[in-house]
């Protein structure tokens, strides 16, 4: 059972574009949403996350959107830059669990 | 201060063998948790340990084991390899391992079972 499915499995965004990936999840339990980035021979990174208590949050380039009745969340990423070229995970958690669930990852290509 | 340190970066292992990875995690953290990441199913949770204690385990076969000494620092062992146990296994450490914590996760280790 996929608790978290991440779509598209892979994009490609021209530099200056705007990179948008989306995750659903069904365990309405989860109450926290990070999404983490990870290049090349290198673990992943927290790069943003979300509590349900709020339908957005931006830090610098990067958003992340929240629909709580929907139970779907999407990242943003402003101005893409080929630097931002990485795999993407989004993964919920819930209080008391000790553990993250995550999508699948999307590869994520900034060409210039 | 150092990240989360995973030992060894690449192992190669033929089928039958048992294999166990290192993880020291950062310096104050006392929870320590295990992903196996494959390209077909992506990030999966192993198992999670927090003062020598594992609190949570995924859904893997009982060869995959795991233990957290009294310095934090975590090992775990997979016993009789097969195929498809090649993997990136990473290891993530945070304060205390609760839902909402950040965690920090090492660059992992390859394993590639022959």
């Amino acid at each position: 059972q996929q608790q978290v499915k991440q779509s598209p499995q892979s994009l490609i965004v021209q530099k200056g574009g705007i990179s948008i990936i989306n995750c659903a999840y069904e365990n309405t339990a989860f109450d926290y949403f990070p999404w983490y980035q990870q290049f090349p021979g290198k673990g992943p990174a927290l790069l943003i996350a979300i509590r349900p208590d709020v339908s957005e949050k931006k830090e610098g380039r990067f958003t992340i959107s929240f629909n709580k009745s929907a139970k779907q969340f999407s990242l943003h990423i402003m101005d893409s830059q080929p630097g931002d070229s990485a795999t993407y995970f989004c993964a919920a958690s819930r209080a008391g669990s000790y553990q993250l669930t995550f999508g699948k990852g999307t590869k994520l290509s900034v060409i210039p | 201060k150092a990240g989360v340190t995973q030992t060894p970066r690449y192992l190669i292992k033929t089928r039958g063998q048992q294999v166990t990875l290192s993880c020291s995690p950062i310096s104050g953290h006392r929870s320590v948790s295990w992903y196996q990441q494959t390209p077909g199913q992506g990030l999966q949770f192993l198992f999670e340990y927090f003062s020598e204690t594992q609190r949570n385990k995924g859904n893997f076969p009982g060869r995959f084991s795991g233990r957290q000494f009294s310095n934090s620092r975590s090992e775990m062992n997979v016993s009789t390899l097969e195929l498809g146990d090649s993997a990136l296994y990473l290891c993530a450490s945070s304060l205390d391992g609760t839902g909402g914590e950040r965690r920090y996760f090492g660059a992992g280790t390859r394993l590639s079972v022959l």
